[in-house]
C-alpha cells in the first residue's frame, strides 16, 4: 500500500474553472511537497510546506497535519496548467511520493 | 532553478551490458538522489548521496549501484542491464541546513532508458 495517496487519478476541467487536488499520507513528516511535471517530462517544485497555507499566483497548497491531508487548489484554471500534479512527503529529505494526478484544461 | 544535468538523455541498451548515468549539479548542493520513475508506480528513490562518498541505499537499489567522488558529480550504474530496469530516471538535489530551502529538491530533466 503506497504511503502517500492522490485523488483524483485523472482530472478534467474547462477553462475557468476551479479544481482541487488531494493528498493523504500516513507517515510522519517534516514537509510536504507539491510538484509539477509537464508533457515534456521536467519536474519542477511548487510548493513546500510543513504547516497551514501557501499562494503562488493562481495556486494555493494546504496542509493539515493533524488529519495527514494537503489540497492543491488551481484558481482559474489554463490550458497551461495541463499537466501531472505529484505530491511528495518527506522526513529528512527523503521522499516518498504519489502516483500523481492527470490533469488537462480544455479552452 | 538549479543547474542540473543528466546525460545521456535517451539511452537505448541491449539486457546485460553496463549503463552508467551521470548526473551534473553547479549549485554545490550537498545532498542527491537518483529516482526512476514508471506507469503506476510514481516516482521512487533508488539511491542517495549524502555528502562526497557517502551514499546510501533507497527502496528500489537492487541491480544500481552509485558513486559519488566530487560534488557536483552523481553516478548511477546499473551494473548489467535487464528489462525491467526500463524506466526514467531523474536525478535531483538538495541543499543543507543553512541554505534558505534545505528541504526543497530540484529536478533533473530526467533520462529515458530502455533496455531490449
Amino acid at each position: 500500500k503506497n504511503e502517500v495517496e492522490q485523488s483524483p487519478q485523472n482530472l478534467t476541467a474547462q477553462e475557468g474553472e476551479f479544481i482541487t487536488i488531494n493528498c493523504s499520507y500516513s507517515v510522519g513528516i517534516s514537509a510536504l511537497h507539491w510538484l509539477q511535471q509537464h508533457p515534456g517530462g521536467g519536474i519542477v517544485s511548487l510548493f513546500m510546506l510543513s504547516s497551514g497555507k501557501k499562494k503562488h499566483g493562481r495556486l494555493i497548497a494546504t496542509i493539515n497535519i493533524q488529519e495527514k491531508h494537503s489540497s492543491l487548489h488551481i484558481t482559474a484554471s489554463h490550458p497551461r496548467d495541463s499537466a501531472v500534479y505529484i505530491c511528495a512527503v518527506g522526513s529528512w529529505g527523503k521522499l516518498q511520493f504519489g502516483a500523481g494526478t492527470q490533469v488537462v484544461v480544455t479552452p | 532553478d538549479a543547474g542540473i544535468t543528466q546525460s545521456p538523455r535517451h539511452k537505448v541498451t541491449e539486457t546485460g551490458t553496463p549503463v552508467t548515468l551521470r548526473c551534473h549539479q553547479t549549485e554545490n548542493h550537498r545532498y542527491m538522489y537518483w529516482y526512476r520513475q514508471d506507469p503506476g508506480h510514481g516516482l521512487r528513490l533508488i539511491h542517495y548521496s549524502y555528502g562526497v562518498k557517502d551514499t546510501d541505499k533507497g527502496e528500489v537499489s537492487d541491480g544500481y549501484s552509485v558513486s559519488r567522488s566530487k560534488t557536483e558529480d552523481f553516478l548511477l550504474t546499473l551494473e548489467s542491464a535487464t528489462s525491467s530496469q526500463t524506466s526514467v530516471y531523474f536525478c535531483a538535489t538538495r541543499g543543507q541546513g543553512s541554505d534558505s530551502n534545505p528541504y526543497e529538491q530540484y529536478f533533473g530533466p530526467g533520462t529515458r532508458l530502455t533496455v531490449t
